[in-house]
């Protein structure tokens, strides 16, 4: 079953602007992963945060994860068309050796 | 990253008919791999955990003699869609993790199956 939500479901905005989409989840997790997939593709992933961090950073992504609220954030910074993709999180719940995976984002970055 | 390579990329069969997947790791070894189901425009369902050398665990609902998955050595998983229908016709995608320890990290993907079920 999923455990995840994804707000918004999809997001489309100009070339430049900043994306940020939303998680939440319902149980106890050892981590957070957020993933990216092309249409048609497998899934890249993006960025881990485990449950005892609160701001991680890669290039142009800036993740949060806040346990007491079971939420989680993924920003993109000026973003660009190539960034268009479906987005997922991913949550590595305690005491399961696998992934749920959120409902996704559909990001489209207008040029 | 490491390497997860999925084959075939797309295949149409008969209905009746079985057809078999591959997922390999190609520069790591994998104890576990991971087989998911995707509709389109949907998330990733996982459908069972694959187990070297052991039985595949099925996630709720998945039948097990529908799908049937073989995890032979450490490099190669295979699930197989036993008399296929129509209505198995979708979007299937494996996954890898390193032997890491008991915390669950980064996971890597194959590319991803289309199957078409005419």
């Amino acid at each position: 079953s999923q455990q995840g939500e994804e707000d918004p479901q999809a997001l489309s905005i100009q070339e430049g602007e900043n994306a940020t989409m939303n998680c939440s989840y319902k149980t106890s997790i050892n981590n957070l992963q957020w993933y990216r997939q092309n249409s048609g593709r497998g899934l890249v992933h993006l960025i881990l945060i485990r449950s005892n961090e609160r701001e991680k950073h890669s290039g142009r992504l800036r993740v949060t994860l806040d346990t007491s609220k079971k939420s989680s954030s993924l920003l993109i910074t000026a973003s660009r068309a190539a960034d268009t993709a479906s987005y997922f999180c991913a949550t590595a719940i305690q005491g399961a050796q696998k992934l749920v995976f959120g409902q996704g984002t559909r990001l489209t970055i207008n040029p | 990253g490491a390497v997860v390579s999925q084959h075939p990329s797309w295949v149409i069969c008969k209905s009746g008919t079985s057809v078999k997947i591959e997922c390999r790791s190609l520069d790591f070894q994998a104890t576990t791999m991971f087989w998911y189901r995707q509709f389109p425009k949907q998330s990733l369902m996982l459908m069972a955990t694959s187990n070297e050398g052991s039985k595949a665990t099925y996630e709720q609902g998945v039948e097990k003699d529908k799908f049937l998955i073989n995890h032979a050595s450490l490099t190669l998983s295979t699930l197989t869609v036993t008399s296929a229908h129509p209505e198995d016709s979708s979007f299937y995608i494996c996954s890898a993790r390193e032997n890491q320890g008991q915390v669950l990290g980064e996971a890597f993907f194959g590319q991803g199956t289309r199957l078409t079920v005419v």
